[in-house]
């Protein structure tokens, strides 16, 4: 099993949708989650912590299932700028050990 | 905003040379990382360093990769004997805490092709 698994995507919606991806990881030792996006041939850009409690920012939402091992990122109002990579990440209790998951695909249309 | 930098942003060499990627993290970071991308595929973690030693490194990095920070600005990959497969996007990553919770900033990567 990977350490860390996303949903496969692509997802393609149209503007204004809202649309949810999970992302599982394997190591209960994992402490920390975060969602990057990366535009096509561009680094990795951070999005937003999760925390335990789930937290919000703007149109986004991020929620952590300990138990379950998964997090979760929801995207509301989606807009074209939207369209990216979005890349779960999870990271072990040193912060020196950091696995990315291979990535959901978004493309929103007009 | 501070930023990771990271040169050359292209480096194209010949098979079984050796090459050093540059990076310079924010200035107030201690902590510093490299991962590859191969194209198409995922975000690989190769080495985390911190007080000017490795704290982790991958199975991806094996001896022919090395880390340095030679002064106290620069952060560098070396790769030697380079080969095919080590064709890649190189990213350089720095936080300012070991702290898991803290996140990392990536620079914008350097494109290194091997022929």
């Amino acid at each position: 099993r990977k350490e860390v698994e996303q949903d496969p995507g692509p997802f393609n919606v149209p503007e204004g949708a809202t649309v949810a991806f999970n992302c599982t990881y394997s190591n209960s030792a994992s402490q920390s989650f975060f969602w990057y996006r990366q535009d096509c041939r561009k680094e990795p850009k951070l999005l937003m912590s999760v925390y335990s409690s789930g937290n919000e920012d703007g149109r986004f939402t991020a929620q952590l299932n300990r138990a379950s091992q998964y997090i979760s990122l929801l995207i509301r109002d989606s807009k074209l700028s939207d369209s990216a990579t979005y890349l779960c990440v999870v990271v072990y209790s040193s912060a020196s050990k950091i696995i990315f998951g291979s990535g959901t695909r978004l493309s929103i249309r007009p | 905003e501070p930023e990771v930098t990271q040169t050359p942003s292209h480096q194209v060499t010949q098979m079984g040379q050796e090459v050093i990627l540059r990076c310079v993290p924010i200035s107030n970071h201690l902590y510093f990382y490299w991962y590859r991308q191969i194209l198409g595929q995922k975000v690989e973690f190769l080495v985390s360093f911190y007080n000017n030693e490795i704290s982790e490194k991958s199975e991806i990095f094996d001896d022919q990769f090395s880390v340095e920070r030679p002064d106290g600005s620069n952060f560098t990959l070396k790769i030697r004997s380079t080969k095919l497969e080590d064709s890649a996007m190189y990213f350089c990553a720095s936080s300012d805490s070991g702290v898991s919770n803290q996140p990392q900033h990536f620079g914008d990567g350097t494109r290194l092709s091997i022929l």
